[in-house]
């Protein structure tokens, strides 16, 4: 059964480094997702990306965070300048047409910012 | 705004038991709801989706727009069904809104 993967499961990183989270997304899917979950609290939607484009943000989504589809098989979240405030697991996502058949979630990684 | 409830952080009951994880939620217009299951240091799984009126793993749930609610049932409890509960609404075209979770134990 083909599955989102994430790269790398764990990443620790020094507040004010950039980081980059990796995500091969479901092949034939069309849109992508991005989602946090911070320690203890609900799953957040950050980002949808279609068409090679950013669909939707949410207020979390700011100008530190960028997302790129480089190859046509990688997805990419991009921290800029990591704030303590970042730790959390990123979950990456992808659905076939609009995400009515289900969103479908990788493994996560875990973000420490020290 | 668009909400999910799940009013029950924790459930716990014995192997062979009913088990029911509650969902409500706020919407305008026709709601597309989901469960999802997360075990163990695992990736969160679709379990169900109210379209499909499926039952997978002998858990269903029926939408009942009366009262706003997707309630998670199953009728006899299995130790491996221990894992944390999501449940879900897409909001507009793509997004999903999330319940706070339930964590489900299953005592031997």
């Amino acid at each position: 059964e083909p599955e989102v993967t994430q790269t790398p499961s764990h990443q620790v990183t020094q507040m004010g480094q950039e980081v980059i989270l990796r995500c091969v997304p479901i092949s034939n899917h069309l849109y992508f997702y991005w989602y946090r979950q911070i320690l203890g609290q609900k799953v957040e939607f950050l980002v949808s990306f279609y068409n090679n484009e950013i669909s939707e943000k949410s207020e979390i989504f700011d100008d530190q965070f960028s997302v790129e589809r480089p190859d046509g098989s990688n997805f990419t979240l991009k921290i800029r300048s990591t704030k303590l405030e970042d730790s959390a697991m990123y979950f990456c996502a992808s659905s076939g047409w609009r995400g009515r058949a289900g969103v479908f979630f990788g493994s996560g990684t875990q973000l420490s910012v020290l | 705004a668009q909400r999910v409830t799940q009013p029950e952080k924790l459930l716990s009951v014995f192997k062979g038991a009913p088990v029911e994880l509650k969902c409500n939620y706020s919407y305008s217009g026709s709601p597309e709801l989901f469960w999802y299951v997360q075990y163990s240091r695992q990736r969160l799984q679709l379990l169900l989706r109210h379209i499909s009126r499926e039952s997978i793993k002998g858990f269903t749930a029926d939408l009942n727009k009366g009262e706003t609610s997707f309630h998670l049932k199953k009728p006899f409890a299995q130790e491996e069904d221990s894992a944390m509960y999501y449940c879900a609404l897409i909001q507009g075209a793509q997004k999903l809104v999330f319940g706070q979770g339930t964590r489900l134990t299953i005592n031997p």
